[in-house]
């Protein structure tokens, strides 16, 4: 049971640069979310979808696109990459109601 | 909007004492309450959550939440910690029902540190 699958793990990008964050869940969620994550500052919300072809921003979407072709793939692009990008992202999926929100292992992400 | 506020960014305990990490909440409307947890280089995991009925909520490894709306808090406990406890605690809300219930927020994260 994969569950939520993020690539790539590790990645450094020089300023300017663009690059796709890829996200796959296997669990058939309807509700995919991105996250990123910097010190003494918990997660804060990019951008989620409810399902296939629906997107919304959420706390900090500057700077990031995602797409939602699929239920299962959620992928998350940063066009024109700054330093205060470097962080720990997040994907995140839960079913509809009240379901609990199920991460991925994380991509740390530096801009140099 | 809802928010959540974590005030302690590091609790350090030692090992077998009593900890509380403490969560308050801002919220206009009904809210689900969570706590997840982080071990070092991985991602959160759902530790308990608040949904409706009960106020008091546990999980399976001996934490345990009171969800408390007249105080808007929502404070993890437990009674005896152990080193495997260590790890980062994120208490999170999403709103109960609206748009805004599509939305987990999460407080800024405390960092249980137990010590032998």
């Amino acid at each position: 049971n994969a569950g939520v699958t993020q690539t790539p793990k590790f990645r450094i990008l020089k300023i300017g640069q663009s690059m796709t964050l890829q996200c796959t869940q296997d669990m058939n969620h309807n509700y995919m979310y991105w996250y990123r994550q910097d010190p003494g500052m918990g997660l804060k919300l990019i951008y989620y979808s409810v399902g296939a072809g629906i997107t919304d921003k959420g706390e900090v979407p500057n700077g990031y696109n995602v797409s939602r072709s699929t239920t299962e793939d959620f992928p998350l692009r940063l066009e024109l990459a700054a330093p205060s990008q470097t962080s720990v992202y997040f994907c995140a999926s839960r079913a509809g109601g009240t379901g609990e929100l199920f991460f991925g292992e994380g991509s740390r992400l530096t801009v140099l | 909007a809802q928010s959540v506020t974590q005030l302690d960014s590091q609790v350090p305990v030692f090992e077998e004492a009593p900890v509380e990490l403490r969560c308050n909440y801002s919220s206009s409307v009904s809210v689900y309450l969570f706590w997840y947890v982080q071990y070092p280089n991985q991602g959160l995991q759902l530790l308990l959550k608040y949904l409706s009925g009960s106020t008091l909520v546990e999980s399976i490894n001996g934490f345990e939440a009171e969800f408390n709306k007249s105080q808007t808090s929502f404070h993890l406990r437990k009674p005896s910690v152990h080193i495997s406890d260590t790890a980062e605690y994120f208490c999170a809300v999403r709103a109960g029902y609206g748009g805004a219930t599509n939305k987990l927020i999460f407080g800024t994260g405390t960092l249980l540190a137990v010590q032998p």
